[in-house]
């Protein structure tokens, strides 16, 4: 069964510190897709990142970056100099990967970020 | 490109009641996915359809169902309301093994 913990429940930072959000991830297949979705108090849930389990180079986005490590069975998430807009709830994912069809997201319990001022 | 639509956005309903909820997909999008969020539980998938066909369903009840239209808006349904069924919905829609889910805003349902 696949599963995915996130050990932080809730983070508190001054705004322009650097966060690092921890995902950790347990499945038996061999190939699968790791997210990161973004949720805000609007409720919808907003695409950050997906990861193939081939693909362990760490990826920066702007302010965003991304550590996969499969020795370690995690995928963890830091925000650069956070800033007020990044305040909302980080979800990490987790789905096999079945060619040509979809498959279900596992999803960790999320993190609250709170990027006080 | 218009994003996943989900309604009605809000919805109360007493126990014992059942309530269908839709979600039109991003046009193109084929693959429609369910998923229930609590605050206990968390975000829990519920079912995925693909052509008018449900391929994948999570561990919920019976009394949780959906359908998937040829145009492939998808309803979902929840009879004989429990208390535990009040939550966030969200439809998330996606290209066939493109593995990325675009979400809609949910439906927020409240069983009384």
């Amino acid at each position: 069964a696949q599963k995915v913990t996130q050990a932080q429940t809730e983070i508190s930072v001054v705004e322009k510190e650097d966060v690092t959000l921890d995902c950790v991830y347990e499945t038996r297949d061999t190939t699968y897709y790791l997210f990161w979705y973004k949720q805000p108090p609007s409720g919808e849930l907003v695409f950050l990142i997906r990861r193939n389990s081939f693909d362990e180079q760490n990826e920066i986005s702007g302010r965003y970056s991304w550590n996969f490590q499969k020795s370690t069975s995690s995928f963890n998430f830091t925000i650069t100099a956070s800033q007020v807009v990044d305040s909302a709830v980080y979800f990490c994912a987790l789905s096999e990967a079945r060619g040509g069809a979809n498959s279900k997201l596992t999803f960790g319990k999320g993190i609250t970020l709170s990027v006080r001022p | 490109k218009a994003g996943v639509t989900q309604t009605p956005r809000y919805l109360i309903k007493t126990r014992g009641q059942q309530v269908t909820l839709s979600c039109s997909p991003i046009s193109g999008h084929r693959s429609v996915s369910w998923y229930q969020q609590t605050p206990g539980q968390g975000l829990q998938f519920l079912f995925e359809y693909f052509s008018e066909t449900q391929r994948n369903k999570g561990n919920f009840p019976g009394r949780f169902s959906g359908r998937q239209f040829s145009n492939s808006r998808s309803e979902m349904n929840v009879s004989t309301l429990e208390l535990g069924d009040s939550a966030l919905y969200l439809c998330a829609s996606s290209l066939v093994a493109s593995g990325r889910e675009f979400f809609g805003p949910g439906t927020r349902l409240t069983v009384l």
